[in-house]
C-alpha cells in the first residue's frame, strides 16, 4: 500500500512564524502535491512537483513556497505565517501526471491554526 | 478549465439504506477517482476507475467517460460510511465539491 504521511496532525503557529511542513511518500512517486482545504472553496491547489528539486505553481501559490530535495520529500514553506493561511493542509502523491496512472493517493492531513 | 459537479450536495440515510451519488465532468477525462473524506480529515482512496464498474464489498462505482459521469453506489450503508465523498480526475486533478453523507442508527 502506497504510504503519505505528514509531520504534523495539528499545528499552532504565530503570525510571522516561519513554518515548515514535511511530507514522506514511501512508493517512489514521481510526483507530488499540497492541497489546503478550507468550508465552502474545496481543496485547491498550491503547489505541484513532477521530479526532485522542480516545481510548478498550482492555483492559490500566494504566500507559499516548496522544497523537494529528495524524491521522497516534499515541503511547504510558510515564509511568513497569516491568520488567512489557518487551513487542513493535504500532501499527496501519484505515480504519474497524465493518463490512466494519474491517480493521487493522501496524507492524513496538517490542521494549521495560525494565531 | 474542467469544471466538476457532484449531487447531491448533501444526504441523510437510515443505516442500512442504498444510495447513489453522482459526478459530472464538463469534458472527458481519463483518471477519474472516488475518494472518502472521514471525520478526521483523510482522504481515503475508494476507487480508481476511469472506466468501466467496479466493486469493493459494498460500495462500487460506474464510470460512462463518453458521457462524462460517474456513479457511487453505496449498499446497505452504516455509520462509518458518514463523510464527505468527493470525485476528482482531469489534467489538473480537479475536485468536485463534494456530496456530505450522514448515516443515522
Amino acid at each position: 500500500d502506497v504510504k503519505v504521511t505528514q509531520s504534523s496532525r495539528y499545528l499552532v503557529k504565530r503570525t510571522g512564524e516561519k513554518v515548515f511542513l514535511e511530507c514522506v511518500q514511501d512508493m517512489d512517486h514521481e510526483n507530488m502535491f499540497w492541497y489546503r482545504q478550507d468550508p465552502g472553496l474545496g481543496l485547491r491547489l498550491i503547489y505541484f512537483s513532477y521530479d526532485v528539486k522542480m516545481k510548478e505553481k498550482g492555483d492559490i501559490p500566494e504566500g507559499y513556497s516548496v522544497s523537494r530535495e529528495k524524491k521522497e520529500r516534499f515541503s511547504l514553506i510558510l515564509e511568513s505565517a497569516s491568520t488567512n493561511q489557518t487551513s487542513m493542509y493535504l500532501c499527496a502523491s501519484s505515480p504519474a501526471l497524465s493518463g490512466s496512472r494519474y491517480e493521487q493517493y493522501f496524507g492524513p492531513g496538517t490542521r494549521l491554526t495560525v494565531t | 478549465g474542467i469544471q466538476v459537479e457532484q449531487s447531491p450536495p448533501d444526504l441523510i440515510l437510515q443505516e442500512g439504506a442504498n444510495s447513489t451519488l453522482r459526478c459530472n465532468f464538463s469534458d472527458s477525462v481519463n483518471n477519474l477517482q472516488w475518494f472518502h473524506q472521514n471525520p478526521w480529515g483523510q482522504l481515503i482512496n475508494l476507487f480508481y476507475i476511469p472506466s468501466g464498474t467496479k466493486q469493493n464489498g459494498r460500495l462500487s462505482a460506474t464510470t460512462v467517460a463518453t458521457e462524462r459521469y460517474s456513479l457511487l453506489y453505496i449498499s446497505s450503508s452504516q455509520t462509518t460510511d458518514s463523510g464527505v465523498y468527493f470525485c476528482a480526475g482531469g489534467q489538473n486533478f480537479v475536485f468536485g465539491p463534494g456530496t456530505r453523507l450522514s448515516v443515522l442508527p
